[in-house]
């Protein structure tokens, strides 16, 4: 069954510290990676995607890690900001004859203090 | 450019009501998703779309709920009748054609709540 797992689920952190969210799947077959960030009330918002011949990529303060042989991902965010408090999901893709298909994680609820 | 445009932004119906929700994807997109997120949960996919072709509806509850994409643009999605447990935010995102890097555009969604 294809499923992807993240921890963890939810995470307090003081305003410009560093985290680091964790994404394990056993999608397969895969195709790419995909992190979003959905603040409340919102739509999720891509901060990056990742082939299979990928294994860091950075968007501004966030930088993802893949390990397609141990199947896992990271999401880094550096020096943290209020604004950064949001839900964080990995996704992962497999490429079929309709395009995309896009398995969601359940997310890791971020939160960033004073 | 304009996003993906979603209507309306909240319903609230009671059980066995019927529902529709509306979704404008991003102009020239052909790929078109429809999906269920409930609260605390990841969205889980309910129908994908290519033009106005279904290519994935095998988690589509289809005895109650249904999905049309006119003239491959536009897309609504109903439910009828509803269920309490259908309580849930519809999420409609958008591609472009198939490639492997395609970004997937979502729109702020539609929260129904069943009472």
């Amino acid at each position: 069954k294809n499923q992807v797992e993240q921890s963890p689920q939810s995470l307090i952190i003081l305003e410009g510290k560093n985290c680091t969210l964790q994404c394990n799947y056993t999608v397969s077959p895969f195709s790419n990676l995909r992190w979003y960030k959905q603040d409340t009330g919102r739509g999720p918002v891509s901060l990056t995607i990742m082939t299979f011949s990928e294994n860091t990529k950075s968007n501004g303060r966030y930088t993802a890690t893949l390990d397609a042989d141990t199947k896992q991902s990271s999401l880094h965010i550096t020096a943290s900001q209020l604004s950064d408090s949001a839900s964080y999901i990995c996704v992962v893709g497999i490429l079929t004859g309709g395009g995309n298909k896009l398995t969601f994680g359940t997310g890791t609820q971020l939160k960033v203090e004073l | 450019e304009a996003g993906v445009a979603q209507s309306p932004r909240y319903k609230i119906i009671e059980k066995r009501q019927s529902v529709a929700f509306w979704c404008n994807p991003i102009s020239g997109h052909a790929t078109l998703y429809w999906y269920q997120q409930i609260l605390g949960q990841g969205p889980k996919l309910l129908i994908q779309f290519q033009n106005n072709g279904v290519v994935d509806d095998s988690q589509l509850p289809k005895d109650r709920f249904s999905a049309e994409r006119l003239k491959g643009v536009d897309s609504t999605l109903k439910i009828q009748p509803a269920k309490l447990e259908d309580s849930a935010v519809y999420l409609c995102a958008s591609s472009l054609e198939l490639t492997v890097n395609t970004e997937a555009f979502f729109g702020q969604g539609t929260r129904l709540t069943v009472v």
